[in-house]
């Protein structure tokens, strides 16, 4: 089957600072890509769909200037926590929308 | 809006028994996908099946079989001959039909235990 990839697998950042996590198809072109986020125990939780080459259509609740998504190629999505604090801690997730949808592997962030 | 919703926290099978997962959903529309995904604790999203509406018959992969029933909006996964694996965390999902990249839906999940 298809891979998504994530980097990196897990993070800790200090509060205040940016943090970056890469999503990448590594064996198809998605032109559309989606980020995640689980709490431990939940189910996923969809923050934004980003779409290859525009904006990024974020869930309603999602703060669109503190998650900021990047979907400069057919291969490649980013997704930034901007000035991230402990409550942003989280599992993200990203997928890539191929002739189905593939999950990356996922992504730890631990802000202290 | 679409919702899906999974009744069943947690349930327990004994090792090589039959364990059904429940599963119902809502939706206006008439042609959509169902899924089942299956995480375990490394917490990658494996794709167990996948049924589309408008078949009439029910996806098998293996050991793994749904039971769909359109009118009610019921998509229960039932595994046979249970083993230490396929203990994970077990999400029911919908997607629309139409549009083709619109968002996955997911249920709040079934953890799964197998015991030995």
């Amino acid at each position: 089957g298809a891979v998504v990839s994530q980097h990196p697998s897990w993070v800790i950042c200090k509060s205040g600072t940016s943090v970056k996590i890469e999503c990448r198809s590594l064996d198809f072109q998605a032109t559309t890509m989606f980020w995640y986020r689980q709490f431990p125990k939940q189910s996923l939780m969809l923050m934004a769909t980003s779409n290859e080459g525009s904006k990024a259509t974020y869930e309603q609740g999602v703060e669109k200037d503190k998650f900021l998504i990047n979907h400069a190629s057919l291969t490649l999505s980013t997704l930034t926590v901007t000035s991230a604090h402990p409550e942003d801690s989280s599992f993200y997730i990203c997928s890539a929308r191929g002739n189905e949808q593939f999950f990356g592997p996922g992504t730890r962030l631990t802000v202290l | 809006a679409q919702t899906v919703t999974q009744s069943q926290p947690e349930m327990s099978v004994q090792e090589a028994e039959t364990v059904t997962l429940s599963c119902t959903y809502d939706t206006s529309e008439s042609d959509y996908y169902l899924f089942w995904y299956k995480q375990p604790p490394s917490r990658q999203m494996i794709l167990v099946i996948r049924q589309e509406a408008y078949k009439q018959q029910n996806a098998t992969e293996n050991r793994f079989s749904v039971n769909f029933q359109k009118a009610a909006k019921s998509f229960s996964l039932k595994i046979s001959d249970s083993q230490l694996g396929d203990a994970a965390m077990y999400f029911c999902a919908y997607r629309s039909y139409v549009n083709r990249d619109d968002k996955i839906i997911f249920g709040k999940g079934t953890r799964l235990h197998i015991l030995p």
